[in-house]
């Protein structure tokens, strides 16, 4: 079946250090990864996306890695701020499965100040 | 560029009784997913509306139904409401794969 898994519930960081959240995914077919950020209160807020034909994308801060042999992918955020504190999806989509995305459980960060 | 907008906020509802929630999508985009999103399930895609139709669909009863309009707003309704539909529902609008998420509904079933 379809599943996205993610390595850790919660991880604390020390403000200023390097964040690593991993995830694993499934299903070989899947050629789109999204990852988001959700607040108390508030719908999921896109990050970083990466397409299967890609090792490697980087944004503001943010940094997301694609392994497609062991089916893995990780986001990292460096110098980890008390604002990005909040849970993190990883999410999965399957070419022509249309506006599905396959959520993981989600890892919450905790910046400690 | 307003953003993904869900009305209303916040739900109680008692059991038995239906529901209708509203997502207006980003303007420009006509693909509208619904997810919903329990402490025990995560997310969980519900269906997605294109041009007034259903192109996909997730594994709910049919107690959970969808429509779209023309000018792409979406309505998800669940009739019978039982204790274990409470749950924040969320709205996602998509033009070329990116995926926007509105804050959701929150409901409450009592």
């Amino acid at each position: 079946g379809e599943s996205v898994g993610l390595h850790l519930p919660t991880l604390s960081v020390q403000e200023g250090d390097n964040s690593i959240i991993n995830c694993a995914y499934s299903n070989s077919a899947s050629d789109y990864f999204i990852w988001y950020k959700q607040e108390s209160g508030k719908g999921p807020q896109f990050i970083i996306d990466i397409r299967s034909n890609m090792d490697k994308r980087q944004g503001q801060r943010v940094t997301v890695l694609l392994n497609k042999t062991v089916k893995h992918l990780s986001l990292q955020i460096a110098a980890t701020q008390p604002g990005d504190s909040a849970v993190y999806f990883c999410a999965d989509h399957l070419s022509g499965n249309t506006g599905k995305l396959i959520f993981g459980q989600g890892t919450t960060l905790q910046v400690k100040p | 560029k307003a953003g993904v907008t869900q009305t209303p906020r916040y739900l109680i509802k008692t059991r038995g009784q239906q529901v209708t929630l509203s997502c207006s999508p980003i303007s420009g985009h006509r693909s509208v997913s619904w997810y919903q999103q329990t402490p025990g399930q995560g997310l969980q895609f519900l269906f997605e509306y294109f041009s007034e139709t259903q192109r996909n669909k997730g594994n709910f009863p049919g107690r959970f139904s969808g429509r779209q309009f023309s000018n792409s707003r979406s309505e998800m309704n669940v009739s019978t409401l039982e204790l274990g539909d409470s749950a924040l529902y969320l709205c996602a609008s998509s033009y070329d794969g990116g995926y926007t998420f509105g804050s959701g509904t929150r409901l409450t079933v009592v």
